[in-house]
């Protein structure tokens, strides 16, 4: 079946550590997003990448890092200068400039 | 910047119609969206509309937008249980590509 995977579901950090995010799509989509979702609010855009080995920040870009290595993949690190981590993140990706964007089943981050 | 607004909460019985209604701010928007969101999943297109419509049905979904007075909403026919969830209105930012402005979304609860 195409679609988005993001793994793991749950994902637990630590004080001072960097934690990866995989997003990993089968759609053969160019485009590819990051959303830090917080209760009683709507999705805010960290990262996003429009083609293979390029990206652009969003609204929200401070603390985290992305790459674009491959089309089929937009992996997310959550920095140790992102002081309020815990968040449930989404993936998403679109085929096109004029196509709707299709999200993955999300990562819930939490601090230990 | 854009903004989009919904209101927060929407309580129903099973088998009513369901109305959420969602106010943006972006007049040059060119495609507005619908997203479901179901507990601990991710956003699920629900359905979307050009800027150029006034109606888009699609089974027990009716869109309908108001372009001049920037209001969009998403009509549910024969409300089910299985339809409680969150709704997210979204519109396409019109000047970076296919970034979305989301809502904070809107809690539908159906009872039986």
């Amino acid at each position: 079946d195409g679609g988005i995977t993001q793994s793991p579901k749950y994902l637990f950090r630590k004080e001072g550590q960097n934690v990866t995010l995989s997003c990993e799509q089968n759609l053969n989509h160019d485009a590819m997003y990051w959303y830090r979702q917080d209760p009683g609010q709507g999705l805010r855009l960290i990262y996003y990448s429009q083609i293979v080995n390029d990206f652009q920040k969003g609204d929200i870009a401070e603390g985290y890092s992305v790459s674009r290595e491959k089309k089929e993949s937009f992996p997310l690190t959550v920095t140790s200068a992102q002081k309020n981590p815990t968040a449930f993140y989404l993936c998403a990706s679109s085929g096109g400039r004029l196509q709707p964007q299709h999200f993955g089943d999300g990562t819930r981050l939490s601090i230990l | 910047g854009e903004d989009v607004e919904q209101s927060l909460f929407l309580s129903v019985r099973e088998g009513d119609s369901s109305v959420i209604n969602c106010t943006y701010t972006d007049s040059s928007s060119t495609y507005l969206y619908w997203y479901k969101q179901e507990p601990g999943a991710g956003l699920q297109l629900l359905t979307y509309i050009f800027s150029n419509m006034d109606m888009k049905q699609d089974q027990r979904l009716t869109v309908l937008l108001n372009k001049k007075d920037k209001h969009l909403s998403l009509r549910i026919a024969d409300t089910q249980t299985g339809d409680s969830a969150i709704y997210f209105c979204a519109e396409r930012e019109s000047r970076y590509g296919n970034k979305l402005v989301f809502g904070a979304g809107t809690i539908l609860r159906v009872k039986s």
